[in-house]
């Protein structure tokens, strides 16, 4: 069973369109990221949300929004879509707290073109 | 702020060891990590090291950190051309977040 599940693997889209991605997981963890890899390889976390709340809220335009209907989910919707809005974007899930190494499963990501 | 800093390439040949760096900058991270990305796929935990530890042993894997110098190596025995890959490195900030390096890729020549 997979454990970080990301639905759509591949999205093209045009500018100025919205688009969501969806993030899915079974793991039962507490936590959940939204993490955006550039062309560079470069990953840099957006959103983090423990418990269906928001606590980490990066440098990000307010055209991103995540939704977190419950703790296994938690998607990432996105407004006005500009061609820097292309990348991979990645799901993780963690389980909170020390004990495990906040060790982090990502999902298999999301590549998204704005043409 | 934190900061974390690798090489972007390594080439080496099939069957010798890699080994790859690693420098970052918060001295209170608790623990570090090692992510492998293969071609087209996510990232995967490969291991991390607890700050209190020297080094650390899994199999073809060995990880040495020197905290006083903020470096963190990835040592790869005998590596396979299933090794190729990008390796990110990344700590823990006073937050329990991950701070990622940019990643080296692993090149394997015949």
């Amino acid at each position: 069973d997979t454990a970080v599940s990301q639905t759509p693997k591949y999205l093209v889209t045009q500018m100025g369109n919205d688009k969501s991605i969806k993030c899915e997981q079974n793991l039962g963890h507490d936590t959940m990221y939204w993490y955006k890899q550039d062309s560079k390889k470069f990953l840099k976390i957006m959103f983090s949300y423990n418990n269906k709340e928001l606590i980490i809220n990066e440098t990000v335009p307010n055209r991103f929004s995540p939704k977190s209907p419950d703790k296994a989910h938690l998607n990432l919707h996105i407004n006005s879509l500009e061609l820097g809005d292309s990348a991979v974007y990645f799901c993780a899930s963690s389980q909170s707290g020390l004990a495990k190494g906040n060790e982090q499963f990502f999902g298999p990501g999301t590549r998204l073109t704005v043409l | 702020g934190e900061d974390v800093e690798q090489s972007l390439f390594l080439s080496v040949r099939e069957g010798d060891s890699s080994v790859i760096n690693c420098t970052y900058t918060d001295s209170s991270s608790t623990y570090l990590y090692w992510y492998k990305q293969e071609p087209g796929a996510g990232l995967q935990l490969l291991t991390y090291i607890f700050s209190n530890m020297d080094m650390k042993q899994d199999q073809r894997l060995t990880v040495l950190l020197n905290k006083k110098d903020k470096h963190l190596s990835l040592r790869i025995a005998d590596t396979q051309t299933g090794d190729s890959a990008i390796y990110f490195c990344a700590e823990t900030d006073s937050n329990y977040q991950l701070i990622w390096g940019a990643g080296t890729k692993l090149i394997i020549k015949p």
